[in-house]
């Protein structure tokens, strides 16, 4: 049974370009969220996503922006990408109604 | 604001010598309180969720307590195979979890 699927592992952008990452949640999973992992501190909430919509933000300005599809997986996007985007990008499914997440490997985003 | 603080922010320990992790925690509304493993770049690895204060969950050679205000993880006769980051998270209003920023745990032979 696979697991949360992450896509690519690593990037290498630069200042001010546009990049999307890509998740496959678990299989029964119908809610993925993402979070932002800086170097040394713990994941911070994004968004998250159930029925295509998003329900909840985190801090996050909107140069972040995600999608997602009927078959449940996501898209997360960052426009005008700074410096300080550059971190670990997880994305995390859960079943709704169940608690607990299963977070995948990350994407390691390197903006120079 | 929910917040979440661990302590210490690193931890060395020799194989066999046990030892607590420490998560303070300040939420509205506790969903769960969550403790996750994670290897250098890795994602985070569930390993327990506790919901109400009194709660006791074991793995192994890790237990998780939990009270009103703090969750404990502790470590009995740990293996240079616990070495890691250990997160603790709360689960607040809506679905969202909030991070502590992580106990990094090395277990030397």
């Amino acid at each position: 049974d696979a697991g949360v699927t992450q896509s690519p592992t690593h990037l290498i952008k630069t200042r001010g370009q546009q990049v999307t990452l890509r998740c496959s949640p678990k299989s029964g999973h119908d809610t993925v969220s993402w979070y932002q992992q800086a170097l040394g501190q713990g994941p911070q909430f994004i968004f998250q996503y159930y029925e295509e919509e998003e329900r909840q933000r985190g801090n996050f300005p909107d140069r972040f922006s995600g999608h997602q599809f009927p078959n449940y997986s996501s898209e997360l996007n960052v426009n005008a990408l700074l410096l300080g985007d550059s971190a670990l990008y997880l994305c995390a499914s859960a079943r709704t109604g169940a608690h607990g997440y299963t977070f995948g490997s990350g994407t390691r985003l390197t903006v120079v | 604001e929910d917040q979440v603080t661990q302590s210490p922010e690193a931890l060395r320990l020799q194989e066999g010598e046990s030892s607590s992790l420490n998560c303070s925690y300040t939420v509205s509304g506790l969903r769960g309180l969550f403790w996750y493993r994670q290897d250098p770049g890795k994602g985070p690895e569930f390993l327990f969720t506790l919901y109400s204060a009194g709660e006791e969950k074991e793995k192994e050679r890790l237990k998780a307590t939990l009270t009103k205000k703090e969750s404990f993880l502790h470590i009995t006769a740990p293996k240079p195979e616990d070495s890691a980051t250990y997160l603790c998270a709360v689960q607040a209003e809506g679905n969202k979890l909030v991070f502590g920023a992580g106990t990094i745990l090395r277990v030397k032979s």
